[in-house]
């Protein structure tokens, strides 16, 4: 199997900050990687799709890249709507544990 | 527009069996592979299985093979996943998905 590994677990930031996630696969999975957004009580929400590209109806302050076994998610300049947790996901099975984003 | 929508979700004792189904609209169901991943209270995503677009290959997560089944109606537009021989630790929201496109969830509780 596939082990996603992603950090930071937790990030502490500021309205304005640009922040980075990292996901670390354990093999090659070419650009088959998505990122999603999940808030409390809610289903995720995909932000990038196959490494790169940005979801229907996503701002574009959020951007993803990489491919083989390293990936980031980037937020350029995070809004309140974004402090969520956040996951990175090998098409379309193992996940990797979650970044919880919060306000500083 | 792909919509994804389970029902069957209950509470039920351990050892207990539940079927959860996935009904499916806004796409050709039967070009997609079909996947069903779960969220344990407080926890994080996991994959639980998928299935591919003819039914003849199956996945699963190791804590679940030989007591859930995933299955398939192409004619009807939807997935299945069969869960026998229920544990507490498989309390969870069970999510239908198919690629990057989720339905909204189901609650399984397993409890005495």
């Amino acid at each position: 199997d596939i082990q996603m590994t992603q950090s930071p677990s937790t990030l502490s930031a500021s309205v304005g900050d640009r922040v980075t996630i990292t996901c670390r696969a354990s093999q090659s999975i070419s650009n088959w990687l998505a990122w999603y957004q999940q808030k409390p009580g809610k289903a995720p929400k995909v932000l990038i799709y196959e490494a790169s590209n940005l979801g229907t109806g996503v701002p574009s302050r959020f951007s993803g890249s990489g491919s083989g076994t390293e990936f980031t998610l980037t937020i350029s300049s995070l809004q309140p709507d974004d402090f969520a947790t956040y996951y990175c996901q090998e098409y379309s099975r193992f996940f990797g544990q979650g970044t919880k984003l919060e306000i500083k | 527009e792909v919509q994804l929508v389970e029902s069957g979700g209950d509470l039920v004792q351990p050892g207990g069996s539940l079927r959860l189904s996935c009904a499916a609209s806004g796409f050709t169901f039967g070009s997609f592979w079909m996947s069903w991943v779960r969220q344990a209270p407080g926890k994080g995503l996991e994959w639980v299985a998928n299935i591919n677009q003819d039914g003849s290959e199956k996945s699963y997560l190791d804590s679940v093979r030989g007591r859930f089944t995933i299955s398939r109606d192409n004619a009807e537009n939807s997935v299945y996943l069969q869960m026998n021989s229920l544990r507490v630790e498989d309390t969870a929201m069970y999510y239908c998905a198919r690629d990057v496109f989720w339905g909204q969830g189901i609650m399984v509780t397993v409890s005495s």
